[in-house]
């Protein structure tokens, strides 16, 4: 399974950041998958934004859950994820990845993209 | 949500075995899972549920969990093995550790 991440790699503070994830050699529908963003921030570890499942269910890291929000389109294979209200600690790598269910590991991951926040 | 605390960095010989922590409230009641990240890339899956090895990942990699510690164990370590590791959980949310970076001397 392949996944990429796209969008913009630079953001004005007070801005969305909206990234999209293309997921290849596997469908987005399946039943034990759920899709995941997880971001890295300069020389600091992993965090986890947020989770979904195909059918709408979706998990939020309760840091960023009043600004995150992640959606799904079965039919193009891709999800995606927005982030309001940016500002310069938004600054990170982002990571699309596939967790495995029922135990929910990451199995598969996107190279990820880096996105800045700066005027 | 539920804090997982592991040590900043860790040393181990060449060819010798390094064991990596992951500490939690009663972590041992929950699934571990854990990833290998190299400098400019994406982490890699070593261990999931506890123990067990995708199988692409080196026998030399094995976990545990127990109490309030899950330990990942690297044997025979290798140059190659050098990166950071990460420790992650579910409960309805994920739960990175803050990793932990192995040096191989």
């Amino acid at each position: 399974m392949q996944l990429q991440e796209s969008g913009p790699g630079l953001v004005k503070p007070s801005e969305t950041l909206s990234l999209t994830c293309a997921v290849s050699g596997g469908s987005i529908s399946s039943k034990n998958s759920y899709w995941a963003w997880v971001r890295q921030a300069p020389e600091k570890g992993l965090e986890w934004i947020a989770t979904m499942y195909y059918t709408g269910s979706t998990y939020y890291n309760p840091s960023l859950k009043s600004r995150v929000s992640i959606s799904v389109d079965t039919s193009r294979e891709q999800f995606s994820l927005r982030l309001r209200s940016v500002t310069a600690a938004d600054t990170a790598i982002y990571y699309c990845a596939r967790m495995v269910s029922v135990f929910f590991w990451f199995d598969s991951w996107g190279q990820g993209t880096l996105v800045s926040v700066s005027a | 949500s539920y804090e997982l605390t592991q040590p900043l960095s860790v040393s181990v010989a060449l060819g010798q075995t390094a064991k990596i922590t992951c500490k939690g409230n009663n972590i041992g009641s929950r699934n571990v899972h854990w990833y290998q990240q190299k400098p400019g890339q994406a982490p890699v899956l070593v261990i999931y549920r506890d123990a067990n090895r995708p199988s692409e990942v080196p026998e030399r990699f094995s976990g545990s969990n127990s109490g309030n510690t899950a330990t990942l164990t690297i044997s025979r370590a290798q140059a190659g093995d050098e990166a950071a590791y990460y420790c992650q959980v579910w409960d309805s949310s994920s739960a990175f550790g803050g990793g932990t970076k192995l040096t191989v001397l």
